[in-house]
């Protein structure tokens, strides 16, 4: 079984383009996460999509958006990018249960400069 | 504001000997907590994890521990090999609407040396 699947692996970016990326979750996987790391605050959670409806956000300004497909594939946007977005993004997916565990891709390394 | 903290940034331990990676949360309706192992440039990868109806799980060289009147949780490898060497994160989820989110600590290094 294939596991989560991002794309790119690497981005380079300046500072108020926008950025798309995407993640392909597990199959038979409805469930879509995505976080931001960065050096020093750990794992961020952003949102989570289950079914193509936006389940959870977390504490991040509007720049940051994101959707799901009916294939459960999902994309994230970050628009008008700054210097502070520089962060891995890592996708996880899961069946959408409460209290499981998430299944991790490799993530999307983003810099902008 | 940090829900879960985990207050070493790093920790050293010789090979064969236990590791003990600690971790503590402030909310209280936190009632399933994970690991979550990470090599650089790869993805987290699930560990263990423990429901707050239980104190121990225990899975192989790995057993976590939860203390909940102390909000505190830790992880136990024994005996500890160099392939251990990783990242390790402490994660909870809470009941409510919140509760597909994970809440993620910082992460503690851990260096398991031969």
């Amino acid at each position: 079984k294939a596991g989560v699947t991002q794309t790119p692996r690497y981005l380079i970016k300046t500072r108020g383009q926008q950025v798309t990326l995407s993640c392909s979750p597990i199959s038979g996987h409805r469930s879509v996460s995505w976080y931001q790391q960065t050096p020093g605050q750990g794992l961020q959670f952003l949102f989570e999509y289950f079914s193509e409806t936006q389940r959870n956000k977390g504490n991040f300004p509007g720049r940051f958006s994101g959707r799901q497909f009916s294939n459960s594939r999902s994309e994230m946007n970050v628009s008008t990018l700054e210097l502070g977005d520089s962060a891995l993004y890592l996708c996880a997916s899961s069946l959408g249960q409460r209290a499981e565990k998430l299944f991790f891709g490799s993530g999307t390394q983003l810099s902008v400069l | 504001d940090q829900q879960v903290k985990q207050n070493s940034p790093s920790l050293s331990v010789q090979e064969g000997r236990i590791s003990i990676l600690n971790c503590d949360y402030t909310n209280s309706m936190f009632d399933y907590f994970l690991w979550y192992k990470k090599y650089p440039a790869e993805g987290p990868t699930f560990l263990i994890s423990i429901s707050s109806i239980k104190d121990k799980n225990e899975d192989g060289r790995f057993t976590v521990f939860l203390n909940k009147s102390a909000k505190h949780l830790s992880l136990h490898i024994v005996p500890s090999q160099p392939g251990d060497s990783a990242v390790y994160f402490c994660a909870a989820s809470a009941l409510g609407n919140s509760g597909y989110a994970l809440n993620f600590g910082k992460g503690t290094s851990l260096l398991v040396t031969p």
